[in-house]
């Protein structure tokens, strides 16, 4: 079975300051892995997503996330939070194409000026 | 990325009545598309999913006859809330998996749904 764990539901960092948004994940195969970004009364943007390759992987708005597997991680960062970043931000897992996704429970960040 | 559209993005009705929302694919063609359910600070609950020409898979929990759910098409897919009641107040966002590649899934912009 799958499971996502993303730890700390409330994220508060800075204006310029380094973002770290952290997603555990349990699979019994390789797994894809997503992050996604919810702005408020929206639906959810596709910010990366690691399949095969390269583990560190480069997103949209400066963020990027690396796969550890022997952490079983897929932590999201951005070197310098900007106001606009303050959203919900959600990491899922996937078996392989055409799987059920799976989300963790969200964490929302706020930027302080 | 492709585009997933969903109609009406807010939609305030009256206790009894019944509310349908629409989740369009806009440049792809998706055989499968889920339906969510997102409450306030909350993450998305999965509630059922839909595949093109045949009935929906609902989750455990999830009544059926209350949400009702078709996709006649491969690029539409509709969500009916019958007999809405204050409960059934939420935001319902639809997804659909992109054809090929990892199946990414692609979401639509969400509709709230507001049960007077």
């Amino acid at each position: 079975a799958q499971s996502v764990t993303q730890l700390g539901s409330h994220v508060s960092v800075s204006e310029g300051a380094l973002v770290l948004l952290r997603c555990n994940y349990s699979s019994s195969v390789p797994p894809y892995l997503f992050w996604y970004v919810q702005y408020p009364n929206q639906g959810l943007q596709l910010l990366l997503k690691y399949t095969t390759g390269a583990t560190l992987v480069k997103g949209i708005n400066g963020f990027e996330a690396e796969f550890k597997k022997s952490e079983t991680s897929f932590h999201l960062t951005k070197p310098s939070a900007h106001m606009s970043d303050a959203a919900e931000y959600f990491c899922a897992v996937s078996e392989g194409a055409g799987n059920q996704f799976y989300f963790g429970t969200g964490t929302s960040l706020t930027v302080i000026p | 990325g492709a585009v997933v559209s969903q109609h009406p993005s807010w939609v305030i009705c009256k206790s009894g009545t019944s509310v349908k929302i629409e989740c369009r694919s806009l440049d792809f063609q998706a055989t499968t598309m889920f339906w969510y359910r997102q409450f306030p600070k909350q993450s998305l609950m999965l509630m059922a999913t839909s595949n093109e020409g045949s009935k929906a898979t609902y989750e455990q929990g999830v009544e059926k006859d209350k949400f009702l759910i078709n996709h006649a098409s491969l690029t539409l897919s509709t969500l009916t809330v019958t007999s809405a009641h204050p409960e059934d107040s939420s935001f319902y966002i639809c997804s659909a998996r992109g054809a090929g590649g990892i199946g990414e899934l692609f979401f639509g912009e969400g509709s709230r749904l507001t049960v007077l």
